[in-house]
């Protein structure tokens, strides 16, 4: 079946310009995950989606930074006012359960995101 | 919040050899370790994961280990090929949050 896909693949954009990234998670997956990843660094959390509940936004690096899930599926990755400190490319992941389960976190091909 | 660290940064060994990576925990609550390989350019794949109910797992030439009381847990890998090449990284998670990752290592199989 279809993996996690994100859009787009790649993203210009000048500096104080809104982005929006997108992924479509698995078909059935009710945990969704953002992560950040600067270059030659690790994955940085940012944001969690589970199921109806609450995201957790504790990972979120500023105020500049939303998102949203609609109807427990897609979700959009907003950045406002983008910085260059922005660039990096932004990773989304899906799973079956909830996050410290056993169910493997499937992550997409991410979208690089490149503030001039 | 939870924090890993992961060593080394980098390491380089000979095709055919064992290469160990180390990452350690500061949640005593963490209980699922999962580790990825991320290739040049490409997303991060599970390789191998465990949780804090056992002690070691093994799966063809990868093994992981955890030590709950010292909060650290390894990656090995034995008979290294040159496609074992990557970023490794190891993560933790409690449950309630998603993972936390160690900042990786670049292994570097030498033919």
């Amino acid at each position: 079946g279809a993996g996690v896909s994100q859009s787009p693949s790649n993203k210009v954009t000048e500096k104080g310009k809104d982005v929006e990234l997108r992924c479509d998670p698995i078909s059935g997956h009710t945990a969704l995950y953002w992560y950040r990843q600067s270059l030659g660094q690790g994955l940085e959390f940012l944001i969690y989606f589970q199921g109806n509940s609450a995201p957790d936004k504790s990972g979120l690096p500023s105020d500049r930074f939303s998102a949203e899930r609609t109807g427990g599926s897609v979700s959009t990755l907003t950045i406002q006012r983008t910085q260059q400190e922005d660039s990096a490319v932004y990773l989304c992941a899906s799973s079956l359960a909830r996050a410290g389960d056993r169910y493997e976190q499937y992550f997409g091909p991410g979208t690089r995101l490149t503030v001039t | 919040g939870e924090n890993v660290e992961q060593h080394p940064s980098t390491l380089s060994v000979q095709e055919g050899d064992s290469a160990v990576i180390k990452c350690t925990y500061s949640d005593s609550a963490s209980n699922y370790f999962p580790w990825y390989k991320q290739e040049l350019g490409k997303r991060p794949q599970l390789i191998i994961d465990i949780r804090s109910n056992v002690g070691e797992k093994k799966d063809q030439r990868i093994a992981v280990t955890l030590n709950k009381t010292a909060k650290h847990f390894s990656l090995h890998i034995t008979e290294t090929q040159p496609e074992d090449s990557a970023v490794y990284f190891c993560a933790a998670s409690t449950g309630r949050r998603a993972l936390t990752f160690g900042s990786g290592t670049r292994l570097q199989v030498q033919p």
